[in-house]
């Protein structure tokens, strides 16, 4: 995979304002995108997820749209909270045939109070 | 329902001695994962157990790395001789059908 070093990008917000985070994928043929959170000392966890076969998907508080033209994947956060302070990741993999998970260069998200 | 374990959380050791991780998946879930997740970076699958046997395991440096589920619950990934580049968090993940996986918290490696 791609090397990020040490550096994560960092997105620091006000609570209460909404979040973007971006996230450009490698594969063409992925037809399966996910968001992680992880929190410090935490495995990633889910948070939502979509097929290639939309381009919108919302959640609680969450929304995911997908641009499969360029390649293009972001993750929105309505009404910030300090809970969501954590790293974001997005992931893909070609549903068909099992195969693994691709995770992108995370995303820090800083909440201020 | 309980998650996904592991242990131990932390471990120290120095290059070249051996190391050894467990990790006990979600009950039912046949699909078992061994990520490294080197700091700053996202995870990176080492291996992929279906049931008891090896899905995938084409980025596992098998010349130190070597990673069992024997039974095909719990699994075991060992690392010998470990070297200063292998200091990174190892996460276990499981699932049971379709693309979720659920990961547990980690082991954090430190070779000194």
């Amino acid at each position: 995979g791609e090397s990020v070093g040490l550096h994560l990008p960092t997105l620091s917000v006000q609570e209460g304002d909404n979040s973007i985070i971006n996230c450009a994928y490698s594969n063409s043929a992925s037809d399966y995108f996910i968001w992680y959170k992880q929190e410090s000392g935490k495995g990633p966890q889910f948070i939502i997820d979509i097929r290639s076969n939309m381009d919108k998907r919302q959640g609680q508080r969450v929304t995911v749209l997908l641009n499969k033209t360029v390649k293009h994947l972001s993750l929105q956060i309505a009404a910030t909270q300090p809970g969501d302070s954590a790293v974001y990741f997005c992931a893909e993999n070609m549903s068909a045939g099992n195969t693994p998970l691709v995770f992108g260069k995370g995303t820090r998200l800083s909440v201020i109070a | 329902e309980a998650g996904v374990a592991q242990s131990p959380r932390y471990k120290i050791i120095e290059k070249r001695q051996s190391v050894a991780f467990w990790c006990n998946p979600i009950s039912g879930h046949a699909t078992l994962y061994w990520y490294q997740q080197i700091l700053g970076q996202g995870p990176k699958l080492l291996i992929q157990f279906q049931n008891n046997g090896v899905v995938d395991d084409s980025q596992l440096p098998k010349d130190r790395f070597s990673a069992e589920r024997l039974k095909g619950v719990d699994s075991t990934l060992k690392i010998q001789p470990a070297k200063l580049e292998d200091s990174a968090v190892y996460l276990c993940a499981s699932s049971k059908a379709g693309n979720e996986q659920f990961f547990g918290p980690g082991t954090r490696l430190t070779v000194l």
